[in-house]
């Protein structure tokens, strides 16, 4: 199993272009998030979804959107990218078990700059 | 919502040395936590979790984590550190997302770099 994967590794805007980051994961698993990374802060997340079809803000959406069209595929979205989001943005994924604790799996991350 | 708070952003100790690292959250009636460790341009690996139970927990390579209630608190500590332990380390707890307790998302503090020298 490859896990959860992301692409791509690395990706360098300017402000005002659009891009998507691919989140895979090869787990079956219902839940999946984005977080993103920046110095002194953590990660926090973005937006998440609980299955297939469905997707919720989290603690920072502005400026992203989501989609969740198959289980197993997580797309982060930025309309026009902003130099506020040079970040880490990482995908994590976890399986559905009602009641009990799920082990958060995360990627790799991609490291984006908006210049 | 939950918050987590890690005072130190970076610890350096020397190889051989013992090591904590603290964590403080904010209470709530049901916590999990977990410590999260990240290596250079790697993402995040779970180092070690608490659910219930026994309040010290282990990890394979040597951390341990004790969950005391009364000080919200769940310090990582090593007794001696290896140059391979440098990283950072991240404190987290669960956070329910939805009327579903399976719906966790979850909260990070800061981060503490550890930097351990020869």
């Amino acid at each position: 199993n490859a896990g959860v994967t992301q692409t791509p590794k690395f990706r360098v805007l300017k402000t005002g272009q659009s891009m998507t980051l691919l989140c895979a994961q090869d787990m079956n698993h219902e839940y999946m998030y984005w977080y993103r990374q920046d110095p002194g802060m953590g990660l926090r997340l973005i937006h998440y979804s609980v299955g297939e079809g469905t997707t919720a803000k989290g603690e920072v959406p502005d400026g992203y959107n989501v989609s969740r069209l198959k289980k197993q595929n997580f797309l982060l979205g930025l309309e026009s990218a902003a130099p506020s989001q040079t970040s880490v943005y990482f995908c994590a994924s976890c399986k559905r078990r009602t009641g009990s604790y799920n082990e958060q799996f995360f990627g790799p991350g991609t490291r984006l700059t908006v210049l | 919502a939950q918050s987590v708070t890690q005072l130190d952003s970076q610890v350096p100790v020397f190889e051989e040395a013992p090591v904590e690292l603290r964590c403080n959250y904010s209470s709530s009636v049901s916590v999990y936590l977990f410590w999260y460790v990240q290596y250079p341009n790697q993402g995040l690996q779970l180092l070690l979790k608490y659910l219930s139970g026994s309040t010290l927990v282990e990890s394979i390579n040597g951390f341990e984590a004790e969950f005391n209630k009364s000080q919200t608190s769940f310090h990582l500590r090593k007794p001696s550190v290896h140059i391979s332990d440098t990283a950072e380390y991240f404190c987290a707890v669960s956070d329910p997302i939805g009327a579903d307790t399976g719906r966790r998302a979850l909260t990070f503090g800061s981060g503490t770099r550890l930097q351990v020298q020869p």
